[in-house]
């Protein structure tokens, strides 16, 4: 069963474009948490959304979740090569255990 | 930055044979957790703990499986007689609550040949 779903599942772009990835769910969860990983290494937590409708920003990064708390976006302005790498999204329930999207690998190229 | 250690890196072993990974989680988090990824698949809960003992475990976690909090530090993940699709990047995630968000350790390699 795919509790989360994400798209695109790749996605090639050039430094300096805007872009924006998706996390979507039939299921309510009370967090989600959004992760970057690299090949090899463990999901590094980027930021976490609590409240439907909520948006957080991390420099370039724009987090949502909807106000359902179903779903989740990702908006990247002004890509750079640095930005590259698998971006996860988890949703939790009682933050006891995580489910995880199958991720969205993004190339940004120079 | 505090960060959750995981050992070894990387673990060849042989089909049957016991192993045992090691963490040691953010020093004043009180969950922890187990996750591996299969590769090229989804990152799957294992297990999660609390208070020396397990408070919700995945389908995956069979008897094979077993975690111990065995001093103050270390967390570890053993599993009795490893089979070959048992091969996977396990991590290990530790929060401070149970309503706090998890950080991960960099996972431990395992391969069963």
């Amino acid at each position: 069963t795919q509790l989360l779903e994400q798209s695109p599942q790749f996605l090639s772009i050039q430094e300096g474009e805007n872009l924006t990835v998706y996390c979507n769910s039939s299921s309510v969860f009370s967090s989600l948490q959004w992760y970057r990983q690299e090949p090899g290494e463990g999901p590094v937590l980027l930021v976490t959304v609590v409240t439907g409708g909520e948006v957080k920003k991390l420099k370039r990064l724009t987090f949502q979740f909807g106000d359902a708390r179903k779903d989740s976006s990702l908006h990247i302005t002004a890509a750079q090569p640095g930005d590259t790498g698998l971006y996860l999204c988890a949703g939790s329930y009682n933050f006891n255990k995580f489910y995880f999207g199958s991720g969205t690998k993004l190339n940004v190229k120079p | 930055e505090p960060e959750v250690t995981q050992t070894p890196s990387h673990q060849v072993t042989q089909m049957g044979q016991e192993v045992i990974l090691r963490c040691v989680p953010i020093s004043n988090h009180l969950y922890f957790y187990w996750y591996r990824q299969i590769l090229g698949q989804k990152v799957e809960f294992l297990v999660s703990f609390y208070n020396n003992e397990i408070s919700e475990k995945s389908e995956i976690f069979d008897d094979q499986f077993s975690v111990e909090r065995p001093d103050g530090s270390n967390f570890t993940l053993k599993i009795r007689s490893t089979k070959l699709e048992d091969s996977a990047m396990y991590f290990c995630a530790s929060s401070y609550t149970e309503n706090t968000e998890a950080f991960f350790g960099q996972g431990t390699r395992l391969t069963v040949v």
